[in-house]
């Protein structure tokens, strides 16, 4: 079983659609981590969770430690937000752990 | 701040040689990061870098895979006889140190080995 797993794997919506992206984890974490990444590599850091709720723009994170499981909503999504998404906690040390990525596809 | 920059963007070598990646981080990084991506997967954690101490290494790391931060700035990440199972992103990320800091990303070396 993985560490750290993500769903749904892939995920294709309409543009203007609510999007919620979930990641579940089995160790214990002192943060975590939602990561945006673009065809050609380059990962950008959208999130840093330690509890509760946070929200930036469109996108909103929240984080529920009881139940290792954090959730990444997009409101009012738009073809430039396809994109892969990828959790990655730290489970006390400074490395992160990632889950597999879900690939989001927004239709015009 | 110009990020972190890694350097080649995309290298093809035959198997067997032996390739070489630079990863500049961002200037006050003190902590600098390896992972690598196969294609479809989440990136995995190789090596991580404290100032130029070599602090933990994955059992991902062969004996074929070297890293080096000789001056605590750039880091190098060499693959010595690459194997077709080599082919993959190698990415570098760099932090300030302290728990929870965010690690800032570079675009990555895309390696393909013939």
């Amino acid at each position: 079983k993985n560490e750290v797993e993500q769903s749904p794997q892939n995920l294709t919506a309409q543009e203007g659609e609510f999007i919620t992206i979930n990641c579940s984890y089995s160790v214990g974490i002192s943060a975590l981590h939602w990561l945006q990444q673009h065809p050609g590599g380059g990962i950008v850091s959208l999130f840093m969770l330690s509890s509760g709720k946070k929200k930036h723009g469109r996108l909103i994170a929240t984080i529920n430690i009881q139940e290792k499981h954090s959730s990444l909503h997009i409101t009012a999504s738009h073809p430039r937000d396809s994109a892969v998404y990828i959790c990655a906690v730290v489970p006390g040390g400074q490395n992160f752990v990632f889950g597999p990525g879900t690939r989001l596809s927004v239709l015009p | 701040d110009t990020g972190v920059s890694q350097d080649p963007r995309h290298k093809i070598t035959k198997r067997g040689q032996n390739v070489t990646f630079r990863c500049d981080p961002i200037s006050e990084h003190n902590r600098l990061y390896w992972y690598r991506q196969t294609l479809g997967q989440g990136p995995e954690f190789l090596t991580y870098f404290q100032n130029e101490a070599q602090l933990e290494k994955s059992r991902l790391l062969s004996d074929r895979f070297s890293a080096e931060r000789p001056k605590g700035s750039f880091s190098t990440l060499e693959i010595q006889r690459t194997e077709q199972g080599d082919s993959a992103m190698y990415l570098c990320a760099s932090s300030l140190s302290g728990s929870n800091q965010p690690q800032h990303f570079g675009d990555g070396t895309r390696l393909s080995i013939l």
